[in-house]
């Protein structure tokens, strides 16, 4: 199996200042189509999570362009421009190169 | 709007069986790709199973080892999982979630070819499955 693991645990960030989540695999999310097969969730508090980002970059619909995804092979990051209340939550990374998807161990996002 | 709805769930005894259910709205279900996800208490997300529109191809954690069945009716607008054999760790709350389809384009040389993508866009709000003597 995919082992996906994340970085920080727990990060505390000031609402307008940047935040950064870092996601690392044990095996290359890059497909033979170019494509990283890795999506980034986010469960806030009492939600079910819900999708940020998808093949890496790519934003879902209606997600705030403050968030972006990047990175290839197996390393990944989620970056969040100017920090919000309201993003206040547990981000995961997930791959879905292979079966089992496996997610990361998450990431609590507080406001300090 | 599109919903979906996770019924089922509930306190069985270890080595018990409990039958979820996943009703969906404001979508045209057999459209969709569908996947189960749990998470324990305090815990991470964990996938444990998905299942194309046509019910004829289904995936597992090799975790659940045979216990766990997914299956859809499409005529109900309904996805299910069968759980046997329940063991206290499989206490959690399940989620299931639609799998969106989205079409991009990959260059292979001088090909560029079609591919699939599917990702979870929309997830029920879960059922909550307790397994304790």
């Amino acid at each position: 199996d995919i082992v996906m693991t994340q970085s920080p645990l727990s990060l505390p960030v000031t609402p307008g200042e940047p935040a950064s989540i870092s996601c690392r695999s044990s095996q290359s999310l890059l497909h033979s189509n170019g494509y990283n097969y890795l999506d980034w969730y986010v469960q806030k508090p009492g939600q079910s999570p819900q999708v940020l980002i998808y093949l890496g970059s790519n934003r879902a619909s209606g997600v705030p362009d403050r968030f972006s995804g990047s990175g290839s092979g197996t390393d990944f990051s989620l970056k969040i421009t100017r920090v919000e209340a309201e993003d206040v939550g547990i981000y995961y990374c997930m791959q879905s190169l292979q079966t089992p998807l496996t997610f990361g161990g998450g990431t609590k996002v507080e406001i300090k | 709007q599109v919903q979906l709805v996770e019924s089922g769930g509930g306190l069985v005894k270890p080595g018990g069986s409990l039958r979820l259910s996943c009703e969906v709205s404001g979508f045209t279900f057999n459209d969709y790709h569908m996947s189960w996800v749990r998470q324990a208490p305090g815990k991470g997300l964990e996938w444990l199973s998905h299942i194309k529109d046509n019910d004829r191809s289904v995936q597992y954690a090799d975790s659940l080892k045979g216990r766990f069945t997914i299956s859809r009716d499409n005529a109900k607008n309904s996805l299910y999982l069968i759980m046997n054999s329940l063991r206290a760790e499989d206490t959690a709350i399940y989620y299931c979630a639609r799998r969106q389809r989205v079409l991009k384009k990959a260059t292979r040389g001088t090909t560029v070819v079609d591919f699939y993508y599917y990702y979870m866009d929309v997830w029920g709000r879960g059922t909550t499955v307790i397994v304790s003597s």
